[in-house]
């Protein structure tokens, strides 16, 4: 298996534009997470899915964010608009049980 | 609400030495998770203890669990180039799924 995979590795968008994030877990893992990582607040939790369900999504930081899972092997990560304060490294991992035991990449965005 | 606190937060190391870098939380843990992270790169998952007095081991790095501590021990061994990175520890303050994750420790290997 390739891994957790994230694309795009890099975002550089203008304030205001909608960005879409996206994520291929591992296949046959039920449990996905999307995280972000600035130096100033190190790892947050975003959002965490089970079996493509949302399960809490109390980390996303306000409406401008959200977040899909259509299917057991693609999810998706949307701000709309972006604004500079969204700049940092955006990961995403999968497992199977409730700890993220694989993490992609990474995207660094970066907002202008 | 629980915190953990990684020391030391930065190490320089001669290569072959061996270190310690340790992970405290102030408050019960039932989990405590150590990833490894390359600049640029996600995080690797290394090992996972859940138990008081729990040591694993993987190549040469040793992770100890002492739960009356609330507090874990990462060993590396006859360090090498390979180990360098960011360590992070992240810890279960309930069965929940979340993680509260420590602020890093840096690791350079000096050849």
């Amino acid at each position: 298996d390739a891994g957790v995979i994230q694309s795009p590795r890099h975002e550089v968008t203008e304030m205001g534009q909608e960005v879409t994030l996206r994520c291929k877990p591992i296949s046959g893992h039920n449990s996905l997470f999307w995280y972000r990582q600035t130096m100033m607040r190190g790892l947050e939790l975003l959002i965490y899915f089970n079996n493509n369900v949302p399960i809490d999504d109390s980390g996303m930081p306000e409406d401008r964010f959200s977040a899909k899972m259509p299917n057991a092997s693609f999810s998706t990560l949307k701000i709309q608009p972006s604004e500079p304060r969204d700049s940092a490294v955006y990961f995403c991992a999968s497992s199977l049980i409730v700890f993220p035991a694989f993490f992609g990449q990474g995207t660094r965005l970066t907002v202008v | 609400s629980q915190e953990l606190e990684q020391s030391p937060q930065s190490l320089i190391v001669q290569e072959g030495k061996n270190l310690t870098i340790n992970c405290t939380s102030s408050k019960t843990l039932y989990g405590l998770y150590w990833y490894k992270q390359k600049y640029g790169e996600g995080l690797i998952f290394l090992m996972m203890l859940q138990k008081g007095g729990e040591e694993k081991s993987h190549e040469k790095i040793t992770a100890k669990l002492d739960e009356k501590k609330q507090q874990s021990s990462l060993h590396i061994t006859a360090s090498q180039p390979s180990h360098a990175g960011i360590y992070l520890c992240g810890v279960k303050p309930d069965s929940n799924y979340q993680l509260i994750w420590g602020a890093g420790t840096k690791l350079i290997i000096k050849p």
